[in-house]
């Protein structure tokens, strides 16, 4: 058990709807990444959160914002959803300033997208 | 440009025969270098981390990797491979040392799926 913890496991949804994706970090972690994962798109790293800022953001689509609340959990959310935003998200956090950079992720959010 | 290569997207052995899966890296600095497993269903967990010193370094499950500069290397291995090992692999690079901006990103490989034979 890492000690991340994501709601919920799994998500069906239509197109053209909206979903939100929580994320907690493990006890102590300031920083909170957000990845998705897809059969034609690999391991893609979306944003990351430290301590309520936004620090970085990678192939997150417009469509897509995330924020990190003052008790440190984290959500993802996903509008005007499309079939190819079917994947696994995942949710990773670090101490990150501190720290040797080390990341522990989640056991993931598996976005069906009908 | 930086990236993480991982040429070989499936690898089958035999249970108790070794396992090598390469993984070879273009970083612009000293990297730090990850390997992860994801079992099915599963997030991923850190098998090993190499940030200096000894090139060959223990991981968790019997893994180790060797980190080569020469070569931009950073292979995995295990001398016996248990059913068990049955999952995809992924190799990462960060950045040699947390951002004064507290960015740490990663770049993650493509992933090597292996299957264990009985």
């Amino acid at each position: 058990d890492s000690g991340v913890t994501q709601t919920p496991k799994h998500l069906i949804t239509a197109t053209g709807q909206r979903v939100t994706l929580r994320c907690s970090p493990r006890s102590g972690d300031l920083s909170v990444y957000w990845y998705q994962q897809s059969l034609d798109q690999g391991l893609q790293f979306l944003i990351q959160y430290y301590n309520g800022e936004e620090r970085a953001k990678g192939n997150i689509l417009e469509r897509f914002s995330a924020q990190q609340f003052p008790d440190l959990h984290s959500e993802l959310n996903l509008s005007s959803l499309e079939l190819g935003d079917s994947a696994l998200y995942f949710c990773a956090s670090s101490v990150a300033l501190a720290g040797d950079g080390i990341q522990y992720f989640g056991a993931g959010t598996r976005l069906s997208v009908l | 440009a930086q990236s993480v290569t991982q040429p070989d997207i499936h690898i089958t052995v035999s249970e108790g025969a070794s396992l090598e899966l390469r993984c070879n890296y273009s970083y612009g600095a000293t990297p730090y270098l990850f390997w992860y497993v994801q079992s099915p269903g599963q997030g991923l967990q850190l098998l090993l981390k190499y940030f200096s010193g000894d090139t060959l370094v223990q991981g968790i499950k019997g893994f180790e990797a060797e980190f080569k500069r020469s070569q931009s290397s950073f292979n995995l291995r295990k001398p016996s491979v248990h059913w068990s090992d049955a999952a995809e692999y992924f190799c990462a690079v960060g950045p040699g040392r947390v951002t004064t901006s507290g960015t740490y990103k990663y770049i993650f490989g493509t992933g090597t799926r292996l299957k264990v034979l009985a």
